[in-house]
């Protein structure tokens, strides 16, 4: 079963115009961590935001915030007031404390590219 | 402040021939991941090293990939007998570590050596 879901392969928004980027995930684990990620064409992966599944309050950085509804299993990223140079693949990535032994290693979806109209 | 850097960032090669790939963790960070990623997907999980001891591998890194921090600081993965099906971006990643599985310890990624296999 996929881990984690990005069902939008790619978005269009207008520049200064909000856009959310949907995410669900699929774990037992009670204890999590739920990252975004931004790739532009160059290739790096930029770290944006990160919610912890203990985490009370959705949290937020800048113009990210991430929608967190645990019940749901879904961390959607909202950026407000795009810009330009937001254009790029967008990732959502999981770490399970206690998955298989694992160590921490990030669990990616597909992506969504997004792209910012002028 | 420098960030987790990877050498080369391109490398074309023919199949059957050995590549090895170099990454430097941000310096103060024990952690260090290898992930690959196919165009058109999320990175996937090769390995990671706490320190020099490579504590996990994916079933993604067959034999003839061999990966090593032989003092704890920058890293090498090897690709021997490459195949068409190696060409991917090899993705470098590094955490502090220290924390919880289920906390933070973001995973800070570099360029990415970019491979093709002909």
């Amino acid at each position: 079963a996929q881990k984690i879901t990005q069902t939008q392969p790619g978005m269009f928004v207008q520049e200064k115009e909000a856009v959310t980027l949907d995410c669900t995930y699929d774990t037992s684990d009670p204890s999590y961590g739920l990252f975004w990620y931004k790739q532009p064409s160059s290739g790096e992966m930029i770290f944006l935001i990160y919610q912890g599944s203990y985490d009370q309050q959705n949290a937020t950085e800048g113009r990210y915030s991430l929608n967190f509804q645990k019940a749901r299993k879904s961390a959607n990223l909202v950026i407000s007031a795009s810009q330009l140079g937001d254009s790029a693949m967008y990732f959502c990535a999981m770490r399970e404390a206690n998955y298989g032994g694992s160590q921490g290693n990030l669990i990616f979806g597909k992506g969504t590219k997004l792209s910012v109209k002028p | 402040d420098t960030g987790v850097s990877q050498d080369p960032r391109h490398k074309i090669t023919k199949r059957g021939q050995n590549v090895t790939f170099r990454c430097d963790p941000i310096s103060e960070h024990n952690r260090l991941y290898w992930y690959r990623q196919t165009l058109g997907q999320g990175p996937e999980f090769l390995t990671y090293f706490q320190n020099e001891a490579q504590l996990e591998k994916s079933r993604l890194l067959s034999d003839r990939f061999s990966a090593e921090r032989p003092k704890g600081s920058f890293s090498t993965l090897e690709i021997q007998r490459t195949e068409q099906g190696d060409s991917a971006m090899y993705l470098c990643a590094s955490s502090l570590g220290g924390q919880s599985l289920g906390g933070t310890d973001t995973q800070y990624f570099g360029p990415g050596t970019r491979l093709t296999v002909l």
